[in-house]
């Protein structure tokens, strides 16, 4: 199983809404990841998580709150966000940084915010 | 700052071409290289990955080389169909398992 799960697949939120993506992983991976990616850009880090502790956050703004609640869980929690955040955000997984990590991508979330 | 480039932006050819996408990074301290497809809209797809030891990785009508030292790594596509047709990224893995894109190639394969 190869495969990155992520929930919902589409999401419309207005700008005082609170909401949360969700994504799971079965393959054992105990790095995740959080991207974003605007129309015809290529994806922009977010969070890293390892072994379940953030290891990286690419200055992102506070309106974005990651939680890893399990090895095999990352959520992404959306608060007071703007209209410039709507984007695909994708999650994916992999192991620990060695030369043979293979990242695996989830189909993403394309997030609308009204 | 890693930054990874990729050339050409946007490549139109008919089926049939055998065709060549080029990345090339600006920092060799990289764990490994990966190649990924991604259709309108959708996730990314792995195609091929690179460790920063090999030179080279094949996979069906897919052919990808690394040169680490001078930062470069080519996509070969043989005998390329209307179904290849998406965007196509090459990614770098760093430090702290950090995965940096390229700027990404349209590719078009027209019947």
């Amino acid at each position: 199983d190869t495969e990155v799960t992520q929930t919902p697949k589409h999401l419309v939120m207005g700008m005082t809404n609170k909401k949360s993506l969700k994504c799971e992983q079965h393959m054992g991976h105990r790095a995740m990841y959080w991207y974003k990616q605007k129309a015809k850009k290529p994806p922009e880090l977010m969070f890293v998580y390892s072994y379940e502790k953030l290891s990286i956050n690419e200055s992102v703004p506070s309106r974005f709150s990651p939680e890893c609640p399990n090895s095999s869980l990352l959520n992404l929690h959306l608060h007071a966000l703007q209209p410039e955040d709507s984007a695909l955000y994708l999650c994916a997984s992999s192991q620990e940084g060695t030369a043979n990590t293979e990242a695996f991508f989830g189909q993403g979330t394309r997030l609308t915010v009204v | 700052k890693q930054e990874v480039t990729q050339i050409p932006a946007a490549l139109s050819v008919p089926e049939g071409e055998n065709l060549v996408l080029n990345c090339s990074f600006t920092d060799s301290a990289i764990y490994n290289l990966q190649w990924f497809r991604q259709d309108p809209g959708k996730g990314l797809t792995s195609l091929l990955l690179i460790q920063s030891s090999q030179r080279e990785q094949t996979s069906g009508r897919l052919n990808a080389s690394l040169d680490k030292s001078s930062g470069r790594s080519t996509l070969y596509i043989a005998a390329s169909q209307p179904g290849d047709s998406a965007t196509y990224l090459c990614a770098v893995t760093g430090g702290g398992n950090k995965l940096t894109f390229g700027t990404g190639t349209q590719l078009k394969v027209e019947l």
